[in-house]
């Protein structure tokens, strides 16, 4: 059975420290794999990997994906209180499905 | 650009009523999708439309469950008759083209069934 697994489950954090997520799935076909961020309302769309050690970076925020091993990574480097939210991460398969998994809940403290 | 619109933002009703939810995809966009999100089960999809066409309603957790696109630019899920463990976060989004990804996400509408 196709699975999204993301560790840990919830993370508390003070301002400037750097946080790793974590994310590894079993899903036949892969296709793609999303990060998203849910602050207190929509999912926002952060990241798309397809393609293993090509790091995506955005600002504070960047992202690699393991092909091989069969997980990624979003890290957040010195981490501000608008950090805080839920990071989703999906994947997506070449039957145009997309699994999400349950998400890490990351707390910054000033 | 607007964003994914839904409607009502929050609903709070009792069992047995019919609740209807309402969905406007971004402009341009051919997919849409339902989804329901709860603390237990987290994000779970329930439907996916392409081109106002519903391709895929096996999340749908039940015939209590039916969602309709009768143009491009509408979307409704509704529950009749509801329950208290219908109780959730519902997501509408949007994609471009005929992929499912990326997905732009309305603001939810919270629901409570009393």
């Amino acid at each position: 059975e196709d699975k999204v697994v993301q560790s840990p489950l919830s993370l508390v954090v003070h301002e400037g420290d750097t946080v790793t997520l974590n994310c590894s799935y079993e899903v036949t076909n892969f296709r793609s794999l999303l990060w998203y961020k849910q602050e207190k309302k929509a999912p926002t769309f952060l990241f798309m990997l397809t393609s293993s050690g090509i790091e995506k970076k955005s600002g504070r925020l960047s992202s690699i994906l393991d092909k091989k091993e069969l997980f990624s990574i979003l890290n957040i480097t010195a981490t501000q209180t608008g950090d805080s939210a839920v990071y989703l991460c999906a994947v997506a398969d070449n039957n145009n499905d997309m699994r999400f998994g349950a998400g890490t809940r990351l707390t910054v403290k000033p | 650009d607007a964003g994914v619109i839904q409607s009502p933002r929050h609903e709070v009703t009792e069992m047995g009523q019919e609740v209807t939810l309402r969905c406007k995809p971004i402009s341009g966009h051919n997919s849409l999708f339902w989804y329901r999100q709860t603390m237990m089960r987290g994000l779970e999809l329930l439907i996916y439309f392409n081109n106002n066409v519903p391709i895929d309603d096996s999340g749908m957790p039940e015939d209590r469950f039916s969602a309709k696109m009768p143009n491009a630019s509408f979307s409704t899920l509704k529950i009749q008759p509801s329950e208290p463990r219908d109780s959730a976060v519902y997501f509408c989004a949007s994609s471009l083209g005929d992929k499912k990804w990326p997905q732009h996400f309305g603001d939810g509408t919270r629901l409570s069934i009393l």
